[in-house]
């Protein structure tokens, strides 16, 4: 159980050009999602968390703007990259809180891999 | 601030060996302590979690211990396979007045080979 998937698990995409992420949770449904950035070597980086029905709280230094969020669903979650460069380009790994859980509760989707060209 | 600090930052070792890794953190208010495994290209899966009150949780070859008073955690692994070859991140819950953060660790990439 507590599976969580996303879609696409690779892009590659031209500068300019907007990509969608999906996240979505298989198995369960969850209130919260929460969308992270990992660099090579790095650790994850929380960019926001997407609670459904409501608007992204986003962290310091993230522009909305540049990643908007939507969470229609309890199951889903999108990520959109909009206008990407090439400095956009890292693993976007998106989580899922069950209902039931908090934030410390998160399963985690497989990532995709981005690459702006 | 809270931080999270792991070492080594990366381990190569024979597969049937054991291995240690070690994080360190300065996390307040603890909540708990996760130990994750990433595979290259993948997100990461749970391996344990302890809180404030266990001292050690294992999961098949994978054994952590947590020592409070210190702020020290360690993952354990026996019997290393080729799959154990990922990078392993430690990730420590605080929980607030402003809600539950987690702060996550670098992560110690381990390389076992045959």
């Amino acid at each position: 159980g507590a599976v969580v998937s996303q879609h696409p698990s690779r892009v590659i995409c031209k500068s300019g050009t907007s990509v969608k992420i999906e996240c979505r949770s298989l198995d369960f449904q969850a209130t919260t999602m929460f969308w992270y950035r990992q660099f090579p070597k790095k650790s994850l980086m929380l960019m926001a968390t997407s609670n459904e029905g409501s608007k992204a709280t986003y962290e310091q230094g993230v522009e909305k703007d540049k990643f908007l969020i939507n969470h229609a669903s309890l199951t889903l979650s999108t990520l959109t990259v909009t206008s990407a460069h090439p400095e956009d380009s890292s693993f976007y790994i998106c989580s899922a809180t069950p209902l039931a859980g908090g934030r410390e509760t998160q399963y985690f989707g497989p990532g995709t891999r981005l690459l702006v060209l | 601030k809270n931080q999270v600090e792991q070492s080594p930052q990366s381990l190569i070792i024979l597969e049937g060996k054991n291995c240690t890794l070690q994080c360190n953190y300065t996390v307040s208010p603890f909540s708990n302590l996760r130990w994750y495994k990433q595979d290259t290209g993948r997100g990461p899966v749970s391996l344990t979690i302890m809180t404030f009150s266990e001292n050690t949780k294992s999961n098949g070859r994978y054994t952590a211990t947590l020592d409070a008073d210190t702020k020290q955690s360690s993952l354990h692994i026996t019997a290393s396979q080729l799959s154990d070859s990922a990078s392993y991140i430690c990730v420590v819950s605080a929980r607030g007045q402003a809600g539950t953060a987690l702060i996550f660790g670098k992560g110690t990439t381990l390389s076992v080979s045959s």
